[in-house]
C-alpha cells in the first residue's frame, strides 16, 4: 500500500518568511495529492491539491509542486502570517481508490 | 450549508464500556470515511463507505470496532468493549465523489474519546 513520509515534523518561521514542507510517496499509482491544514480542536481542511497531470499549482500565497519521477511533492507558503500557524498534512491517493494516506504532519509556527 | 456533524465532541468512559460515535455527512455526498488520529500513528483510515456500502474496512483495528451506515445521512462507529489504547480523536469525513473518483474530503470537528 501507499506510504507517505513528511518532513519536517516541526517548523518555526518569522512572520513574512517562506515555509516549505516536503513529502514523498511510494505508490507510483498515486495521482492525487492534497494538502490539509488542521487548526487546534478542528478537523483537517483542504487548502490546495494537485493531480499528477500537472507539475505546479498556485493559489495566492500557497503553491504545491509535484515531481512524479522522484515521487515527491512540496507545499510552499510565502509571506507567512501568524494565522498560518497550524498542523499541515500531505496525502496521496491512488486513482480508482479512496484509500487516501496521510503524512505524519508538520506543526508550523509563525512568530510575529 | 452545514458541514459534517459529529457527536459527541468529547467522551470519557471507563474500560469495558461500549462507545458509539455518530456522524451526519454533508447532504448529497456519496462517500463517508472514519479516521482515527493519535500522536503516535497520525491520521489512520479505519473504514469507508460508498453509497452506504462498506468498501474497505481493512483499517479497523480489531473486532471490537464496527461501523454502520444505515442510510445516506447517518453513520456510527462503535467500540465494544473499549480499552485505554482506543483513546484518540475520531474523525468522520465525507466526499462528493463516488468510489474511484478521488477528491476533497470534508472533515467533521472530531470526537475526542478518552478511555480510563
Amino acid at each position: 500500500g501507499e506510504n507517505v513520509e513528511q518532513h519536517p515534523s516541526t517548523l518555526s518561521v518569522q512572520e513574512g518568511d517562506s515555509a516549505v514542507i516536503k513529502c514523498t510517496y511510494s505508490d507510483s499509482a498515486s495521482n492525487y495529492f492534497p494538502w490539509y491544514k488542521q487548526e487546534l480542536g478542528k478537523g483537517p481542511q483542504l487548502i490546495i491539491d494537485i493531480r499528477s497531470n500537472v507539475g505546479e499549482k498556485k493559489d495566492q500565497r500557497i503553491a504545491v509542486t509535484l515531481n512524479k519521477t522522484a515521487k515527491h511533492f512540496s507545499l510552499h507558503i510565502t509571506e507567512t502570517q501568524p494565522e498560518d500557524s497550524a498542523v499541515y498534512f500531505c496525502a496521496a491517493n491512488p486513482y480508482n481508490n479512496n484509500d487516501m494516506r496521510f503524512g505524519a504532519g508538520t506543526r508550523l509556527t509563525v512568530k510575529p | 450549508d452545514a458541514g459534517v456533524i459529529q457527536s459527541p465532541r468529547h467522551e470519557v468512559t471507563e474500560m469495558g464500556q461500549e462507545v458509539t460515535l455518530r456522524c451526519k455527512p454533508i447532504s448529497g455526498h456519496n462517500s463517508l470515511f472514519w479516521y482515527r488520529q493519535t500522536m503516535m500513528r497520525g491520521l489512520e483510515l479505519l473504514i469507508y463507505f460508498n453509497n452506504n456500502v462498506p468498501i474497505d474496512d481493512s483499517g479497523m483495528p480489531e473486532d471490537r470496532f464496527s461501523a454502520k451506515m444505515p442510510n445516506a445521512s447517518f453513520s456510527t462507529l462503535k467500540i465494544q468493549p473499549s480499552e485505554p489504547r482506543d483513546s484518540a480523536v475520531y474523525f468522520c469525513a465525507s466526499s462528493p465523489g463516488a468510489s474511484g473518483h478521488t477528491g476533497e474530503l470534508f472533515f467533521g470537528e472530531g470526537s475526542r474519546l478518552t478511555v480510563l
